[in-house]
């Protein structure tokens, strides 16, 4: 079974504060992604990496920063935060097969800013 | 802009019927489709998928429809469980091989009710 972790399920932080959310998958996955989840906009995604020390700008990679230094790690940063980064952060994880395959989630992260 | 779109926001069924969820999208390079289901607090998980050399996908009660002309895919569960209630999302990707091909668009969702 693929697991996919993430380092918090629930965060509470000041406008301002630095944030990590770690990410960790099991299963040798070279794919990883960062996604937010908003009502209305669904899964918008931030940034992915097809491998060690890559990384891609996703759809709205604003005020994000990714590192991934080991294959089964992803971190997304916020440097400092702001109130409209409060939502669900859920990392993801696949395959790298060619194509699209299906990717793997975490339980999210419920981020709010105050 | 939003290349996949899901315009109804919820859905209530009632036990035992049909469910039908629509997708819609713009992007002409979108070939591969997949449908996600996520329960509230837990990540999504993977429904079904389908390539566009395809026009029909079944898995079970699962059944996904595509109309390439139409830019249109459908979900059909029947019957439909009370387990079934939850926010299904589609998403679209291309199936170039290429580095960078492999991330998907998602849609905005559909909150489906199963009513017992």
């Amino acid at each position: 079974d693929v697991k996919v972790t993430q380092s918090s399920r629930y965060l509470v932080k000041r406008t301002g504060e630095k944030v990590f959310l770690e990410c960790v998958q099991d299963m040798d996955h070279e794919n990883m992604f960062w996604y937010r989840q908003d009502p209305g906009l669904g899964l918008r995604l931030i940034y992915f990496s097809y491998d060690v020390k890559m990384k891609e700008k996703g759809d709205i990679p604003e005020g994000y920063s990714v590192s991934r230094e080991k294959k089964e790690r992803f971190s997304l940063i916020l440097e400092s935060t702001s109130t409209n980064q409060t939502s669900m952060y859920l990392c993801a994880s696949s395959f790298w097969t060619g194509g699209p395959d299906t990717q793997y989630f975490g339980p999210g992260t419920r981020l709010t800013v105050l | 802009d939003q290349q996949v779109k899901q315009n109804s926001p919820s859905l209530s069924v009632q036990e035992g019927r049909i469910s039908i969820l629509n997708c819609d999208y713009t992007n002409s390079m979108f070939d591969y489709f997949l449908w996600y289901k996520k329960y509230p607090a837990e990540g999504p998980t993977f429904l079904i998928s389908i390539s566009s050399i395809k026009d029909k996908n079944e898995d079970g009660r699962f059944t996904v429809f595509l109309n390439k002309s139409a830019k249109h895919l459908s979900l059909h569960i029947v019957p439909s469980q009370p387990g079934d209630s939850a926010v299904y999302f589609c998403a679209a990707s291309e199936m170039m091989i290429n580095f960078g091909n492999e991330k998907l668009t998602f849609g905005t969702g559909t909150r489906l009710t199963i009513i017992p």
